[in-house]
C-alpha cells in the first residue's frame, strides 16, 4: 500500500525563521514520483514541485528547497528566510507508475508565519 | 486563463437532497479527477476518469455519481446527501493519468458543500 506520513499538525514560526516541512513516504513501487502542493488561506491548491524517484538531486527555487531521499523515503521540503506570504498548509503527495495514477495525499502541515 | 473551473463555490444542502458540482477545464486535459478535502485527513480521491466516456471509482466513492460526456466537462453528482458529504470539494486535471507520464494535477479552486 501507497502512504504518504507528514507527522508535523501545525508549526509555527516567526518570519526570517527557516523552517522544515516532512515528509514520509512508502511505498513498494521503483518508480514514483513525489509533489509537494500549498493550500494558502484562499484555498487554492498550487502545484510547487514534482520529483521523480530516479533524481535524487535536492532543488532549490528561490527561498525554497526540497531534500529528496530514497534511504529514508523522505522528501522535505525547507523555507529559508520565511514570510508571512508563507503561511498555508501544505500538502505532500505521492503517485505510482504502474496501472492508473492517483495522487496519495499525506494530511497536510499548517505552516504560520508570525510577523 | 480559464483553468479549471468549479461551480458553486459554496452549497447548502439538506439530507436526501441532490445537487451537482460542475467541473470544466480549458487545457484539453485528458485526465480528470475529484478529491474531497477533510480536516485531518488530506485530499482523497473519489472518481476519475481518463477519457471521455471512461470513469472509475477512487478511494471514497459512495454516495458519489460522475459522468464525462465531453473532455471539458465531469460533473460530480450528490444523488441523496448526508451529513458525512459535508467536506471541500476540489477538480483536478492533467494531460494525461496514465502510466509513464508524470501527470501534474491542476486544481480547482474548491467548492465548499454543508449538508445539514
Amino acid at each position: 500500500a501507497q502512504k504518504v506520513t507528514q507527522a508535523q499538525t501545525e508549526i509555527s514560526v516567526v518570519e526570517k525563521e527557516d523552517v522544515t516541512l516532512d515528509c514520509v513516504y512508502e511505498t513498494r513501487d521503483t518508480t514514483y514520483y513525489l509533489f509537494w502542493y500549498k493550500q494558502p488561506p484562499s484555498g487554492e491548491l498550487v502545484f510547487l514541485i514534482r520529483r521523480n524517484s530516479f533524481d535524487e538531486q535536492n532543488e532549490i527555487s528561490g527561498r525554497y528547497s526540497w531534500n529528496f531521499q530514497k534511504s529514508t523515503s523522505s522528501f522535505n521540503f525547507t523555507i529559508t528566510a520565511s514570510q508571512v506570504v508563507d503561511s498555508a498548509v501544505y500538502f505532500c503527495a505521492l503517485r505510482m507508475n504502474t496501472g492508473f495514477q492517483k495522487l496519495v495525499f499525506g494530511t497536510g502541515t499548517r505552516l504560520l508565519v508570525s510577523p | 486563463n480559464a483553468g479549471v473551473t468549479q461551480t458553486p463555490k459554496f452549497q447548502v444542502l439538506k439530507t436526501g437532497q441532490s445537487m451537482t458540482l460542475q467541473c470544466a477545464q480549458d487545457m484539453n486535459h485528458e485526465y480528470m479527477s475529484w478529491y474531497r478535502q477533510d480536516p485531518g485527513m488530506g485530499l482523497r480521491l473519489i472518481h476519475y476518469s481518463v477519457g471521455a466516456g471512461i470513469t472509475d471509482q477512487g478511494e471514497v466513492p459512495n454516495g458519489y455519481n460522475v459522468s464525462r460526456s465531453t473532455t471539458e466537462d465531469f460533473p460530480l453528482r450528490l444523488l441523496s446527501a448526508a451529513p458525512s458529504q459535508t467536506s471541500v470539494y476540489f477538480c483536478a486535471s492533467s494531460y494525461s493519468g496514465l502510466a509513464g507520464t508524470t501527470g501534474e494535477l491542476f486544481f480547482g479552486e474548491g467548492s465548499r458543500l454543508t449538508v445539514l
